[in-house]
């Protein structure tokens, strides 16, 4: 079975300049999740997806980033204009149907961002 | 940030003794889930605990969910080489909020 594969696996960007991660899911997996995860700290969920439907964007600053999951499969998490301060790894996870509970999350490589 | 708190932040091991990491909540979880992250890997599942005092085992690992849902700890015993890692608990809280703690890192003297 794949897993969850995401890209680019790096990305190296100026300050003030757009950049885009893709991620695919486990197929069959409806819930999707990016985080963002800085050196010497857990991942911080950035938004969750169960299909289609953004049903937790509360930590996701929406002044300068968006996400969609269009088809409820792949999904695309983007930063426009990019800060020095978004230098991290966002990592993208999914897992089978939400029922008020959570399930075992796969994650996927993450891509690392580097902010110049 | 983090509404869950790990400690201790690192733990410096010698090969062959047991440890324990502490994962601590201030509101009561409905789940917790444990991963492990090796160094320049991604988070890997280990184990998720539902009810409370909840014990689960997987060969030398020993998870523990507390009575109050509060809190949970993982045991190593007989550390080894391959257990190096970062150790993450990731809670539910009764809003459907997930938060990750921000990990033990373990490093092992062999």
């Amino acid at each position: 079975e794949a897993g969850v594969v995401q890209s680019p696996r790096y990305k190296i960007i100026e300050k003030k300049q757009p950049v885009a991660f893709w991620c695919n899911p486990i197929s069959g997996h409806n819930t999707l999740y990016w985080y963002r995860q800085n050196l010497g700290q857990g991942p911080e969920l950035l938004i969750r997806y169960e299909n289609e439907e953004a049903v937790d964007d509360s930590q996701l600053p929406k002044d300068r980033f968006s996400a969609e999951r269009l088809k409820g499969v792949d999904s695309t998490l983007k930063i426009q204009p990019a800060e020095l301060g978004d230098s991290a790894v966002y990592l993208c996870a999914s897992s089978s149907s939400w029922s008020g509970s959570i399930y075992e999350q796969y994650f996927g490589p993450g891509t690392r961002l580097t902010v110049t | 940030g983090q509404q869950v708190m790990q400690i201790p932040q690192y733990q410096h091991v010698q090969e062959g003794e047991d440890f324990t990491t502490y994962c601590n909540s201030s509101t009561t979880l409905s789940n917790i889930q444990w991963y492990k992250q090796r160094p320049g890997g991604h988070p890997v599942f280990l184990i998720q605990l539902v009810k409370s005092g909840e014990v689960k085992k997987q060969k030398r690992l020993t998870f523990q969910f507390g009575e109050a849902k509060k809190n949970s700890s993982l045991h190593i015993t007989a550390t080894q080489t391959t257990d190096v890692g970062t150790y993450f608990c990731a809670g539910l809280r009764g809003d459907y909020k997930l938060s990750f703690g921000a990990g033990t890192t373990v490093t092992v003297r062999a």
